[in-house]
């Protein structure tokens, strides 16, 4: 089985500051891991994603994420939070191989603070 | 642009009533997804289909909920009869063997009230 853990419900952080957004996943085998974002009354939105190439990865609007097998975790980071960076961020996780199930954190809210 | 489609985007019902949702898939992709999202519960998995066949409904209560998918084109999920508690926005996703990775492109929701 398979799970992933966000700390931190919601989340407020100051124009310019950091965001630093945490997930630990679980999983008995090597696991796909993926960041999400839906902004308010859409859908989800795909940020980035790690497959097991490169363990830093890269995604839209400036945010990445650094896989850490021994910390079991995949936090997400923007160097500076812009206030069109409001939104719910969603970690999830699957198995690495073909069209599985995606399975879901709670999301944490992040607010930006002007 | 290739997207997934949901109709209707808002419902407003009864209690009672029969409600289906509908999906278009992107063109190709051959797995859909169906989720309900609650402040309460959050993102929650309902059933997914690959090829048109379930393959996973256990997140689905069978009495009142069914999914189908009569068309490589089209997804439907039904609830009959509709109770307030079933208020939420449901999204679809779909994905394919040829998008690697497992990306599940999400569709815009419909919101469903019952009242």
């Amino acid at each position: 089985a398979q799970s992933v853990t966000q700390l931190g419900s919601h989340v407020s952080v100051s124009e310019g500051a950091l965001v630093l957004l945490r997930c630990n996943y679980s999983s008995s085998v090597p696991p796909y891991l993926f960041w999400y974002v839906q902004y308010p009354n859409q859908g989800l939105q795909l940020l980035l994603k790690y497959t097991s190439a490169a363990t830093l990865v890269k995604g839209i609007n400036g945010f990445e994420a650094e896989f850490k097998k021994s910390e079991t975790s995949f936090h997400l980071t923007k160097p500076s939070a812009h206030m069109s960076d409001a939104a719910e961020y969603f970690c999830a996780v699957t198995r690495n191989f073909g069209n599985e199930k995606l399975t879901f954190g709670t999301g944490t809210r992040l607010t930006i603070i002007p | 642009d290739a997207r997934v489609t949901q109709t209707p985007r808002h419902k407003v019902t009864e209690m009672g009533q029969e409600v289906t949702m509908r999906c278009q898939p992107i063109l190709g992709h051959n797995t859909v997804f169906w989720y309900r999202q609650t402040m309460m519960q959050g993102l929650e998995l309902l059933a997914y289909f690959r090829n048109r066949a379930p393959l996973d409904d256990s997140g689905m209560p069978k009495d009142r909920f069914s999914a189908e998918m009569p068309d490589a084109t089209l997804a439907t999920l039904k609830i009959q009869p509709s109770e307030p508690r079933d208020s939420a926005v449901y999204f679809c996703a779909s994905g394919s063997p040829r998008v690697i990775h497992n990306e599940q492109f999400f569709g815009p929701g419909t919101r469903l009230t019952v009242l």
